[in-house]
């Protein structure tokens, strides 16, 4: 199975900074068809998982663009260039090129 | 707007089972895998299991842990999919999520609670 590696568990961070989370895989998640298997989710407290970021960098529909991520084979990145508020909660990376799916161990974002 | 809602959790005794529904609506149901994916209280992210489609036969996965236990199925008539869990056992309480991969169709629901207890 794929291990997914978070850096930092916790971070507190004042808003209108930036936050940036580590996801490192024991795999590469690039697959043969070019597209790189790795997702980032953010779960709000007594809330499911809503994703953010599919494929390394991009946003789903809605997300603010202060959500960026970056990244390639093993190592990737999630930055927050301005935290709000709202964006308090528990940040999962994902990676879905095989089954098992799995995940990192989450990232818990609080705010100042 | 791609929707899951999963359905039929709830209190059960060890040894006994249940029955979840992922019910989909605004993608092509037919033409996606489905991921069940769990969460005990306070924990992390736990996977379950795949079921593909029919052109890969339905074809399904499961977390080695499960023993056997659980089983996946799907009726595409009805968009809608399952998760069998049979000698259910305490460790198995957490919400359940189904969820869809696929760029930006990605999607889950909102989960539905399994609590084992006598």
């Amino acid at each position: 199975d794929i291990v997914m590696t978070q850096t930092p568990l916790s971070l507190s961070v004042t808003p209108g900074q930036p936050a940036s989370i580590s996801c490192k895989s024991t795999q590469s998640l690039l697959h043969s068809d070019g597209k790189t298997y790795l997702y980032w989710f953010l779960q709000k407290p007594g809330q499911p998982p809503q994703f953010l970021i599919f494929e390394v960098s991009n946003r789903f529909s809605g997300v603010p663009d202060r959500f960026s991520g970056s990244g390639s084979g093993t190592d990737f990145t999630l930055k927050i260039s301005r935290v709000e508020a709202d964006d308090v909660g528990v940040y999962y990376c994902m990676q879905s090129i095989q089954v098992p799916l799995t995940f990192g161990g989450g990232t818990k974002v609080e705010i100042k | 707007e791609v929707q899951l809602v999963e359905s039929g959790g709830g209190l059960v005794q060890p040894g006994g089972s249940l029955k979840l529904s992922c019910a989909a609506s605004g993608f092509t149901f037919s033409g996606s895998n489905i991921y069940w994916v769990r969460q005990a209280s306070g924990k992390g992210l736990e996977w379950v299991g795949r079921i593909r489609t029919k052109a890969n036969n339905y074809a399904t996965t499961y977390a080695a842990s499960l023993e056997g236990r659980f089983t996946m199925s799907r009726d595409d008539s009805k968009n809608t999919a399952y998760l069998q869990m049979n000698s259910l056992k305490t460790e198995d309480t957490a919400v359940y999520y189904c969820t869809k991969l696929g760029g930006a169709e990605g999607s889950w629901g909102q989960g539905t609670l399994v609590t084992v207890s006598s």
